[in-house]
């Protein structure tokens, strides 16, 4: 099993549904990560948790939320889907005492088309 | 946010050419990383770098922090065919990384 498991690898929705990204991970981290990749614009960063109650914005955090389930759950939801969310999500986690040595692990990336 | 950019934004190269790209910040970061990612996969670190100056070989990579801790170099030597992807910097401070834009490279064999 990967360490960093996100579901679905792809969907398509349409304006306005509510979606939800789900993420879990193996690694025993506390930090999880969740960002959003355009092309030329590279990685940027939605929401991060540094542990279960812990839920911190990032860079473009607005259209969003998050809720960590669990140590080893981090979902993601578009609470009403516009097509400008189209993008590739990647969710990550990190080990707080490593992270500046060894970075992050990511997922496979959730490919979310918005129609 | 921090903006740290990459260059060039795509290569087109011919297998068996060197390649060389870079990432450079308006701010100055503690560790810089060097991610790959495939097509259809998340990114995968390559290289990691400590201090400026520093130097760090893994295989046919070769990557630099710069003396001025703003910016961060990664060579490959001999392209192959499975060099294909984007290459990401990322650059540490605070207490998150911050990732570059990306430089798409393809390999023609």
């Amino acid at each position: 099993d990967a360490d960093v498991t996100q579901t679905p690898r792809n969907r398509i929705t349409k304006t306005g549904k509510r979606i939800m990204l789900e993420c879990s991970q193996t690694k025993g981290h506390d930090r999880m990560y969740w960002y959003r990749q355009d092309p030329g614009l590279g990685l940027r960063l939605i929401y991060y948790s540094f542990d279960v109650k812990d839920i911190n914005k990032g860079e473009i955090s607005d259209g969003y939320s998050v809720s960590r389930q669990a140590q080893a759950k981090f979902s993601l939801s578009l609470e009403s889907a516009i097509p400008n969310q189209t993008a590739l999500y990647f969710c990550a986690t990190s080990d707080p005492d490593r992270a500046t040595t060894m970075g992050y692990t990511f997922g496979s990336g959730t490919r979310l088309t918005v129609v | 946010g921090q903006q740290l950019n990459q260059s060039p934004q795509s290569m087109f190269i011919q297998e068996g050419e060197d390649v060389s790209m870079n990432c450079t910040s308006s701010s100055i970061f503690n560790t810089w990383l060097w991610y790959k990612q495939d097509p259809g996969e998340g990114p995968v670190l390559l290289i990691a770098l400590y201090k400026a100056g520093e130097l760090t070989s893994n295989g046919r990579l070769t990557a630099q922090f710069g003396i001025t801790r703003k910016d961060s170099f990664l060579n490959i030597s001999a392209s192959i065919p499975s060099d294909v992807g984007i290459y990401f910097c990322a650059g540490h401070t605070g207490n998150q990384f911050y990732f570059g834009t990306g430089t798409s490279l393809t390999v023609i064999p």
